[in-house]
């Protein structure tokens, strides 16, 4: 019973540098979300999609793209990464909107850093 | 636009002691849903409780109650009783009921010592 998985957990950059997390769910899921944590700021979403083949921009977008090629999967990309966007990142799934519960389910999360 | 303040930033108790985390939310939707997440030591979350807004009654479950005042617009998480497994941080967050997506707002968290 796997629910949300990240890959990686850790990864460390270098500015400028891209690299792409993978989140996978099995809970047949339609919605997913894409949020980054940083100390004292909560989580502020990042991208998010309603099913599979698209993608909309969430609080806070700008540097990263995410594509939704499979229901299961959703992908986070940085092209050019900035020390700016050292966080840790968090993908969840939700029900929504079936069955109006709403909350989230999330993976381990992600440690990225960029020196 | 929603939002949600958690105005404890850190809470510190002593084991067996009685805590209360607040939490405050702005909304103009009518309909919708409040939650609370913990955040162990270990970095997952964890859903914990949701509340529907047209439901206030108020719930129980074991060392955790919850108090949800549609008047003040707040949704209070009481641990009774608290133990050192209790130290997380914990986010409360809002969630509207329309077509946003299920895209919901969180607090900045309140992050809970219980020392032994």
């Amino acid at each position: 019973n796997a629910g949300v998985t990240q890959t990686p957990k850790f990864r460390v950059l270098k500015t400028g540098q891209s690299m792409t997390l993978l989140c996978a769910q099995d809970m047949n899921h339609e919605y997913m979300y894409w949020y980054r944590q940083d100390p004292g700021m909560g989580l502020r979403l990042i991208h998010y999609s309603v099913g599979e083949g698209t993608t909309a921009k969430g609080e806070v977008p700008d540097g990263y793209n995410v594509s939704r090629l499979k229901k299961q999967n959703f992908l986070l990309g940085l092209e050019s990464a900035a020390p700016s966007q050292t966080s840790v990142y968090f993908c969840a799934s939700s029900y929504w909107p079936r069955g109006n519960t709403g909350e989230l389910f999330f993976g381990e999360g992600s440690r990225l850093t960029v020196l | 636009a929603q939002k949600v303040t958690q105005a404890q930033t850190e809470i510190s108790v002593v084991e067996k002691e009685d805590v209360t985390l607040d939490c405050v939310y702005e909304t103009r939707d009518t309909t919708y849903y409040l939650f609370w997440y913990k955040q162990p030591p270990s970095g997952e979350l964890v859903f914990l409780i949701r509340r529907n807004s047209f439901d206030e009654q108020n719930e129980i479950s074991g060392r955790y109650s919850w108090n949800f005042q549609k008047s003040t617009s707040s949704f209070n998480f009481t641990i009774t009783a608290s133990q050192v497994v209790d130290s997380a941080v914990y986010f409360c967050a809002l969630l509207p009921d329309n077509t946003n997506a299920g895209k919901s707002t969180f607090g900045d968290g309140t992050t809970l010592t219980v020392k032994p």
